[in-house]
């Protein structure tokens, strides 16, 4: 079974703060995504990585596949109200289409 | 275009009795998953169908669970004899395909509350 831990699980910051949310696996993926869920919503996909060391931005959020495509981070930069959700990655790999999510970090931008 | 419906968003039910929980895929997409979502976990998946293919029913988490995808399109997930820790959001997601650059649409999830 293929796990995903995310750290940290909880974030509470003012807006204009930096933050960083991990993703992190002892396994390999042929891919990975990250998620943003907000309240009574379904996961909407920020974005997909597949490349080993592979960096994506988007707008004010940067997400780096780690080189040996184990790990992730997402890295938001002057975090606005408007980021607050539920921050979900999910990876696919070891010879199936089922993607294995972690548990989320819940952040929470104060204004 | 439309998204990923589900029906109802919000279903409370005594313990026991048998619930259906409704998804209505993107058109056209041919993969569809569901998944469990408890508070403070993750998305847990249940099952998944694709296509005419056999669905893959590993993560149904007992005998109590199941679901039929008819006609390619439309799916119902079924809980018999519903038990409180069955209490969770459902969520179902499509998709056009499999693969690592497959991109999966939620729909916003039935709540489901068993007392």
């Amino acid at each position: 079974t293929q796990l995903l831990e995310q750290s940290p699980q909880f974030l509470s910051i003012q807006e204009g703060e930096n933050l960083t949310v991990y993703c992190n696996s002892s396994s390999v993926f042929s891919s990975l995504q990250w998620y943003r869920q907000e309240p009574g919503e379904g996961p909407v996909l920020l974005v997909t990585v597949v490349t080993g060391g592979e960096v994506k931005k988007l707008k004010r959020l940067t997400f780096q596949f780690g080189d040996a495509r184990k790990d992730s981070s997402l890295h938001i930069t002057a975090a606005q109200p408007g980021d607050t959700g539920l921050y979900l990655c999910a990876g696919v790999g070891g010879g199936s289409y089922i993607p294995t999510f972690g548990r989320g970090t819940s952040l929470i931008v104060h204004p | 275009g439309a998204g990923v419906s589900q029906s109802p968003s919000n279903k409370v039910t005594e313990k026991g009795k048998d619930v259906e929980l409704r998804c209505d895929p993107i058109s056209g997409h041919t993969a569809l998953y569901w998944y469990r979502q408890s508070l403070g976990q993750g998305l847990e998946f249940l099952i998944y169908f694709q296509g005419n293919s056999a669905p893959d029913k590993s993560g149904l988490p007992s005998d109590r669970f199941s679901a039929e995808r008819t006609g390619g399109s439309v799916s119902t997930l079924t809980i018999q004899r519903t038990q409180q820790e069955d209490s969770a959001v459902y969520l179902c997601a499509s998709s056009l395909g499999t693969g690592k650059n497959y991109e999966q649409y939620f729909g916003p999830g039935t709540r489901l509350t068993v007392t």
